[in-house]
């Protein structure tokens, strides 16, 4: 079965640093684009960031610099690292299987998602 | 970056009834890269629509999706109790993905 399983997310400072960690099962993650979307309080989803099958790796103009995204292929896992973190930032993270292909583009399968709540 | 408009907000209909859902671009899109998400309640989005007009895995026949350029439409024919839910449009620029901001679809 394939599955996407998020853990990493809590209760931050503004400032302050979060790993956030997708586990994948039933596929792999290296022969797939990888992406992490976030979903504010209320709000509709917003597109974070993608890693390629190659490595390559885009974001979103609001993160750049701030957050990285990567995998560990040993592990079937893909990561987001943020750091100095802002309270805009607060929003259900998920991690998505992204499809880029000849048929169409789109997030096929999603986590459960983990929230990340930036506050003093 | 390519905004995407949705409409109406909400859709007020009775099991059984047609929805036509509405999203409109601010410039063309190719249609590979429009799709269409059903989100309930504390629930992650599910992929209904990719490429436009092709249903993704799993996704009962009376979705349908259409449209091109910058006009797209998702129609659900007869619904269910199950697809009263916020629905979003999704477009890829390269390299960036952008979501509509949703069309609730409620119980009249």
């Amino acid at each position: 079965e394939v599955q996407l399983v998020e853990s990493g997310g809590g209760l931050i400072q503004p400032g302050g640093s979060l790993r956030l960690s997708c586990a994948a099962s039933g596929f792999t993650v290296s022969n797939n684009y990888m992406s992490w979307v976030r979903q504010a309080p209320g709000k509709g989803p917003d597109w974070v960031s993608v890693i390629h099958s190659g490595g390559s790796t885009y974001y979103r103009d609001s993160v750049k610099g701030r957050f990285t995204i990567s995998r560990d292929n040993s592990r079937n896992t893909v990561y987001l690292q943020m750091n100095s973190l802002r309270a805009e930032d607060t929003a259900v993270y998920y991690c998505a299987r992204t499809i880029l292909g000849v048929d169409g583009y789109g997030f096929e399968v999603w986590g459960q998602g983990t929230t990340v709540t930036v506050s003093s | 970056e390519i905004v995407l408009t949705q409409s109406p907000g909400t859709l007020s209909l009775s099991p059984g009834e047609r929805a036509t859902l509405s999203c409109r671009a601010s410039q063309s899109v190719s249609s590979i890269y429009l799709a269409w998400y059903q989100q309930k309640r504390g629930q992650a989005p599910r992929l209904l629509i990719y490429g436009a007009s092709r249903r993704a895995t799993g996704i009962p026949d009376r979705f349908s999706g259409s449209g091109s350029g910058t006009d797209f439409t998702l129609s659900i024919s007869g619904l269910e109790a199950e697809d009263f839910a916020v629905y979003y449009c999704q477009q890829y620029g390269s390299p960036q993905w952008t979501f509509g901001q949703g069309t609730k679809v409620e119980i009249k």
